[in-house]
């Protein structure tokens, strides 16, 4: 079956650090991959997405490269903000399945 | 134009009670979908619905029912709460792009759910 990992938890940065959570995950087919964010008290929304190999998802500052080879979607960004500060969900859609894959989520703290 | 919305956003129950949990989307959306979010586990699908009148299990759906009323609406039902159903309860809908191989689903804001 479909499975993503992600790095355990809390990352705490400095603001203007450079942030990497990893992920990588297992597939039977050739997924969709998707980072969503999750600000506290409020639902998840999307932040990024690439649906096919070598594809560079990007928003707000964040990117992450769909690496066939190592089965990874890490997150990075360059300078983080204090306003960064949330859960990121790794995820993933299987081509013909409605249905979204998880990872466990990541929490970010950004001290000022 | 309000996205997902949910209702209610706090419960608390006692074990043996049912509850019904709310959920529509203006967007036109054909799929709509139910999760809970437990701590370190990510979110998982308890139910989902491609369509009006259709509803499919997920990787948790004991201890659940659900109706889709129609295109707008998907209602999660627990008719006899459990302590293990205590958690934060996501609304999910999406468009039908499955030709573009991606699938963007839009949340609701959650409802957290408390079983005494």
């Amino acid at each position: 079956g479909n499975s993503v990992t992600q790095m355990e938890g809390p990352v705490t940065l400095s603001e203007e650090a450079f942030l990497t959570i990893n992920c990588t995950y297992t597939a039977t087919g050739y997924p969709s991959l998707f980072w969503y964010v999750q600000y506290p008290g409020e639902g998840l929304q999307l932040l990024l997405k690439a649906t096919k190999a070598d594809d560079k998802g990007s928003n707000k500052g964040f990117e992450a490269t769909y690496r066939k080879e190592t089965t990874s979607f890490h997150l990075e960004k360059g300078s983080v903000q204090v306003s960064d500060s949330a859960v990121y969900f790794c995820a993933l859609s299987e081509r013909g399945r409605r249905a979204l894959t998880f990872g466990s989520g990541t929490r970010l703290q950004v001290q000022p | 134009n309000a996205g997902v919305t949910q209702t209610p956003k706090f419960q608390v129950l006692k074990t043996g009670q049912s509850m019904t949990l709310q959920c529509a989307q203006d967007m036109n959306h054909n799929s709509m979908y139910w999760y809970r979010q437990d701590p370190g586990m990510g979110l998982r699908l308890i139910y989902y619905s491609a369509s009006e009148g259709t509803t499919d299990k997920g990787e948790v759906p004991n201890g659940y029912n659900v109706s889709r009323l129609n295109k707008r609406e998907f209602s999660l039902r627990l008719e006899s709460a459990a302590p293990s159903q205590t958690s934060v309860y996501f609304c999910a809908s999406s468009g039908d792009r499955q030709t573009l191989s991606y699938n963007e689903q839009f949340f609701g804001p959650g409802t957290r759910l408390t079983v005494l």
